[in-house]
């Protein structure tokens, strides 16, 4: 089975701090999302990437940053966290693009205060 | 733009049919998917139609796709308590190079005896 992993189920932080939310997958994976959550929004993509190295843009990327040096680890940075980041954060992974399904891992819920 | 809606609320009896509803915009979309969240849990991929079917059948789901009227629904057969979670619904976008998922806001569909 796929397997997603995040670092943190639930995570509290306080304004301005650097926060680093981590994903792994075991399945050597090429491409791998960060989603965050919001009751009535759905998921909006803020940052993926495709390769090593490489990143791209999501729909919502402002105050976010990102890091890939290993191919199964995709990391979220929040530079300064600020309240309205409190969020459920989602990682996910897909082999590549020729299918589109995602696999996801259980979810960081963070709150900043 | 790409968008993708749903209602956000269904409730139904133990053993009766479930129907979600979704719309989306982008005509040129070839895939469509369900997506199950299960409280505490990440996304997992329930079912998908390619855009040439009309319908789809998987156990007691069925996925039903109307290209000109940009419909899809997902028919739950005999639902059962296990059944509540969040559904949603997505399509491929294409932008940047790159395939991702649009997904909807999602619809909490609580089963009561």
């Amino acid at each position: 089975d796929v397997k997603v992993t995040q670092s943190s189920r639930y995570l509290v932080k306080r304004t301005g701090e650097k926060v680093f939310l981590e994903c792994v997958q075991d399945m050597d994976h090429e491409n791998m999302f960060w989603y965050r959550q919001d009751p009535g929004l759905g998921l909006r993509l803020i940052y993926f990437s495709y390769d090593v190295k490489m990143k791209e843009k999501g729909d919502i990327p402002e105050g976010y940053s990102v890091s890939r040096e290993k191919k199964e680890r995709f990391s979220l940075i929040l530079e300064s966290a600020s309240t309205n980041q409190t969020s459920m954060y989602l990682c996910a992974s897909r082999p590549g693009q020729i299918t589109d399904t995602q696999y996801f891992g259980p979810g960081t819920r963070l709150t900043v205060l | 733009g790409e968008d993708v809606e749903q209602s956000l609320f269904l409730s139904v009896r133990e053993g009766d049919s479930s129907v979600i509803n979704c719309t989306y915009t982008d005509s040129s979309s070839t895939y469509l998917y369900w997506y199950k969240q299960e409280p505490g849990a990440g996304l997992q991929l329930l079912t998908y139609i390619f855009s040439n079917m009309d319908m789809k059948q998987d156990q007691r789901l069925t996925v039903l796709l109307n290209k000109k009227d940009k419909h899809l629904s997902l028919r739950i057969a005999d639902t059962q308590t296990g059944d509540s979670a969040i559904y949603f619904c997505a399509e491929r976008g294409y932008s940047g190079g790159y395939n991702k998922l649009i997904f909807g806001a999602g619809t909490r569909l609580a089963v009561h005896p």
